[in-house]
């Protein structure tokens, strides 16, 4: 089935500092790939998504890049800031948008 | 519009007891998700419903049930609480339309002891 992986947490920077959290996806068909951001004591929001190959979603200065060659979606962000620290969890959806799988989450912490 | 509200927010449950988890939308979506999520395990899925009426299991249905008499409300009922149901559980939605996102809800902690 599919299945999401993303890199072992936690991840810890400083301030000003460049992120990446790598994922990678195995799915058939043509899924689209998410980024969802938990902070602490809330829900799951989304961050960004892209719905086909090559498409980049952006958001609040993060990047990810739908790379089908790599199956990779890999999280960018050219300087963290200390309200940037949460779980970052990398997803997919079927073909028709209704079943998600998630990765295991990667806790990021910013330090001032 | 609060979108996919969770109630309660908290429990501690002794073993053997049962409990209902409340998830209420207004958002009108077909579509809706229960998942749990453990530490360091992602979220995973434990029933889903495709409308009023209809509903499957996920990746972890066992000692849970579930129902869905109207498109707003997605009980989750648990019969005989153990202490592996111990997690965070969230409700989500999504309209079905293909590429949409889910909306989750705050979560409930749950302790089963």
């Amino acid at each position: 089935g599919d299945s999401v992986t993303q890199m072992e947490g936690p991840v810890t920077l400083s301030e000003e500092a460049f992120l990446t959290i790598n994922c990678t996806y195995t799915a058939t068909g043509y899924p689209s790939l998410f980024w969802y951001v938990q902070y602490p004591g809330e829900g799951l929001q989304l961050l960004l998504k892209a719905t086909k190959a090559d498409d980049k979603g952006s958001n609040k200065g993060f990047e990810a890049t739908y790379r089908k060659e790599t199956t990779s979606f890999h999280l960018e962000k050219g300087s963290v800031q200390v309200s940037d620290s949460a779980v970052y969890f990398c997803a997919l959806s079927d073909n028709y948008g209704q079943n998600f799988v998630f990765g295991p989450g990667t806790r990021l912490s910013v330090l001032p | 519009n609060a979108g996919v509200t969770q109630t309660p927010k908290f429990r501690i449950l002794k073993i053997g007891q049962s409990m209902t988890l409340q998830c209420t939308q207004d958002m009108n979506h077909n579509y809706m998700y229960w998942y749990r999520q453990d530490p360091g395990m992602g979220l995973k899925l434990i029933y889903y419903s495709v409308g009023a009426g209809i509903t499957d299991k996920g990746e972890v249905p066992n000692g849970y049930n579930v129902s869905r008499s109207t498109t707003e409300d997605f009980p989750l009922r648990l019969e005989l609480a153990a202490p592996s149901q111990t997690s965070v559980y969230f409700c989500a939605i999504n309209s079905g339309r293909g590429n949409e996102k889910l909306f989750f809800g705050s979560g409930t902690q749950l302790s089963v002891l």
